[in-house]
């Protein structure tokens, strides 16, 4: 199957400072990508979709200054959050997907984010 | 609304025992219906996937689901479960009109005795 990356892996910061996770389709273009969060032992929350040259579209709820988007190519999406506070540690994951109707979402390792 | 429903939180089974997990979901439209597994500290991969045609489908590792649209139901199912099947296992419909977004169950853990 295709593959997804995501770098760092995991990722420990100050509170107040900002911190960008990639995610990259390896072998497809990827049209949209979609960012979640995962809270432990629940299921995953979509924070956001995004099309390769468009503005994202955020689900009711999150922050969208606080958590900047970016898919500005057809393999790199960009999730940067932004003064990073202690309640944004979670693990976030990415996943890519083609631009035809039957396609599956392919999706990243996650990253696990602790902001002390 | 749309929603996906898996029923049992966690299930335990017996190594070399058979295995169903379930999952209902409610969508208006034609379903796209897809099993993901989730290892502890890790991203999904994708068991199987359902679009149309033969409504039994066969998957990685032995896995296999039926798409029953009477039942509303996309259960997954495997003859004998080995211990390196332990893990999270999450039933997803695709949104095709809202911008291929996946509705998602709350996952069902799987738990392996020896």
């Amino acid at each position: 199957g295709a593959v997804v990356s995501q770098h760092p892996s995991w990722v420990i910061c100050k509170s107040g400072t900002s911190v960008k996770i990639e995610c990259r389709s390896l072998d497809f273009q990827a049209t949209t990508m979609f960012w979640y969060r995962q809270f432990p032992k629940q299921s995953l929350m979509l924070m956001a979709t995004s099309n390769e040259g468009s503005k994202a579209t955020y689900e009711q709820g999150v922050e969208k200054d606080k958590f900047l988007i970016n898919h500005a190519s057809l393999t790199l999406s960009t999730l940067t959050v932004t003064s990073a506070h202690p309640e944004d540690s979670s693990f976030y994951i990415c996943s890519a997907r083609g631009p035809w109707v039957q396609e599956t979402q392919y999706f990243g390792p996650g990253t696990r984010l602790l902001v002390l | 609304a749309q929603s996906v429903t898996q029923p049992d939180i966690h299930i335990t089974v017996s190594e070399g025992a058979s295995l169903e997990l379930r999952c209902n979901y409610s969508y208006g439209a034609t379903p796209y219906l897809f099993w993901y597994v989730q290892s502890p500290g890790q991203g999904l991969q994708l068991l199987l996937k359902y679009f149309s045609g033969d409504t039994l489908v066969q998957g990685i590792k032995g896995f296999e689901a039926e798409f029953k649209r009477s039942q509303s139901s996309f259960n997954l199912r495997k003859p004998s479960v080995h211990w390196s099947d332990a893990a999270e296992y999450f039933c997803a419909v695709e949104l095709m009109d809202s911008n291929y977004q996946l509705i998602w169950g709350a996952g069902t853990k799987l738990i392996i005795k020896p």
